[in-house]
């Protein structure tokens, strides 16, 4: 069975510090998907990153940046120089890959509420 | 790209009362997914569709819940005799293969 789990339930910043969202996936697969989520105030989820567990290599886009280690089952979040627009829920998902590739279903964490004050 | 629409936003209604919600995907995507999501969790599989065929439903889906996605096109989520415990987010997603969905801003339910 698969799960996800974001110990962080909620996290305040003040505008402009840096922010890390962790998350930590149990999964019995060794070929499996990682990908980020955005929930802003408004409802819809909105994609932010998508990884394969072959992949490790940690990834930079504008100030978000992921750093996946294998080793301790972590796919962590960095947000730089936060904005106020950056306040939403962050949910962390896995899929595992079925074979036959028919299916593949995410399993979410609970998510972190963040909230950047200005 | 119009993104993911889903009808109606807000629902209410009574314990035992049935209701529909309508999902329109983006236009090409030929994989739909519903998710339910209730306050303070991630949201929670229930089924998927590859074109107009349901592949897969989550045990969370009592038989109180139907899904169709006639011809491939948009889909409905039914909920027969409502309970209290059937209040909750109700997401749709649809992509062109799994790897980035697209979310609508989902119906919220309230069961009286």
């Amino acid at each position: 069975a698969q799960k996800v789990t974001q110990a962080q339930t909620e996290i305040s910043v003040v505008e402009k510090e840096d922010v890390t969202l962790d998350c930590v996936y149990e999964t019995r697969d060794t070929t499996y998907y990682l990908f980020w989520y955005k929930q802003p105030p408004s409802g819809e989820l909105v994609f932010l990153i998508r990884r394969n567990s072959f992949d490790e290599q940690n990834e930079i886009s504008g100030r978000y940046s992921w750093n996946f280690q294998k080793s301790t089952s972590s796919f962590n979040f960095t947000i730089t120089a936060s904005q106020v627009v950056d306040s939403a829920v962050y949910f962390c998902a896995l899929s595992e890959a079925e074979s036959g590739g028919s299916n593949y279903k995410l399993t979410f964490g609970k998510g972190t509420l963040l909230t950047v004050n200005p | 790209d119009t993104g993911v629409s889903q009808n109606p936003r807000h629902k209410i209604t009574k314990r035992g009362q049935n209701v529909t919600f309508r999902c329109d995907p983006i236009s090409e995507h030929n994989r739909l997914y519903w998710y339910r999501q209730t306050l303070g969790q991630g949201p929670e599989f229930l089924t998927y569709f590859q074109n107009e065929a349901q592949l897969e439903k989550s045990r969370l889906l009592s038989d109180r819940f139907s899904a169709e996605r006639p011809k491939g096109s948009f889909s409905t989520l039914e909920i027969q005799r409502t309970e209290q415990g059937d209040s909750a987010m109700y997401l749709c997603a649809s992509g062109q293969g799994f790897l980035k969905l697209f979310f609508g801003s989902g119906t919220q339910l309230s069961v009286l």
